[in-house]
């Protein structure tokens, strides 16, 4: 079993709506659970991290923690087309520094 | 954030040489790291490069294959020994520990790939 799971995608949906990307991990030890965002051809991009559970806001992005059931939500408000891209969720235990991905969700906002 | 570069972008190369893989941070970080991305799958990391010591490495990758250097702390280079077809990938530098930025936070390179023929 692989230590966070994403869901591949891809994932099509139309401009302006909400979309819901996720990931499980399995190791309770993880305590900083951050999103990335990789456009084609280009290195990954942090759009935000939360410690512990709970949520956190940053324009038209919500990360979401719950560590009861190790489930990590990133949550895009009035989706654009440039919001297309591969977003990796990506955790991190406290005190250490390797930071383990989830395979990545690939994410097309049609017009 | 930083200002990673990597050099080179992309390289085809073939098989049984090596290739050295540069990246440059615009100041001063405190940790140093390189990352593998293959296709359909996360992404890995390799090692840890050390400042003025020897990197730190993951399961599953080794010295001889991946020498890595960090002579200060801004420059760190890794080289793909030997290379294989399964060395196809992209290869990633990252960084944290910048100045009045959480050290829990990792910037990445734009990514090198590589293509063994």
């Amino acid at each position: 079993q692989k230590e966070v799971e994403q869901d591949p995608g891809p994932l099509s949906v139309p401009e302006g709506a909400i979309v819901s990307l996720n990931c499980t991990y399995s190791n309770s030890a993880f305590q900083y659970f951050m999103w990335y965002r990789q456009y084609s051809r280009k290195g990954p991009e942090l759009l935000m991290y939360t410690y512990s559970s709970g949520n956190k806001e940053d324009g038209r992005f919500t990360a979401q923690v719950d560590k009861s059931s190790k489930y990590i939500s990133l949550f895009i408000r009035d989706s654009q087309p440039s919001d297309s891209a591969t977003y990796l969720c990506a955790t991190l235990t406290g005190g250490g520094n390797k930071l383990t991905f989830g395979t990545g969700t690939q994410l097309k906002v049609e017009l | 954030s930083a200002v990673i570069s990597q050099k080179p972008s992309r390289d085809i190369c073939q098989r049984g040489t090596s290739l050295t893989i540069q990246c440059q941070v615009d100041s001063q970080v405190t940790m140093m790291f390189w990352y593998r991305q293959q296709p359909g799958q996360s992404l890995t990391l390799i090692a840890t490069a050390n400042q003025g010591s020897e990197a730190t490495y993951e399961s599953g990758f080794v010295i001889d294959k991946f020498p890595i250097s960090r002579p200060n702390l801004t420059f760190s280079t890794l080289t793909v020994s030997n290379m294989s077809p399964e060395d196809s990938s992209i290869y990633l530098c990252s960084v944290s520990g910048l100045a009045g930025v959480d050290v829990e936070t990792q910037y990445f390179g734009p990514g090198t790939r590589l293509l063994v023929l």
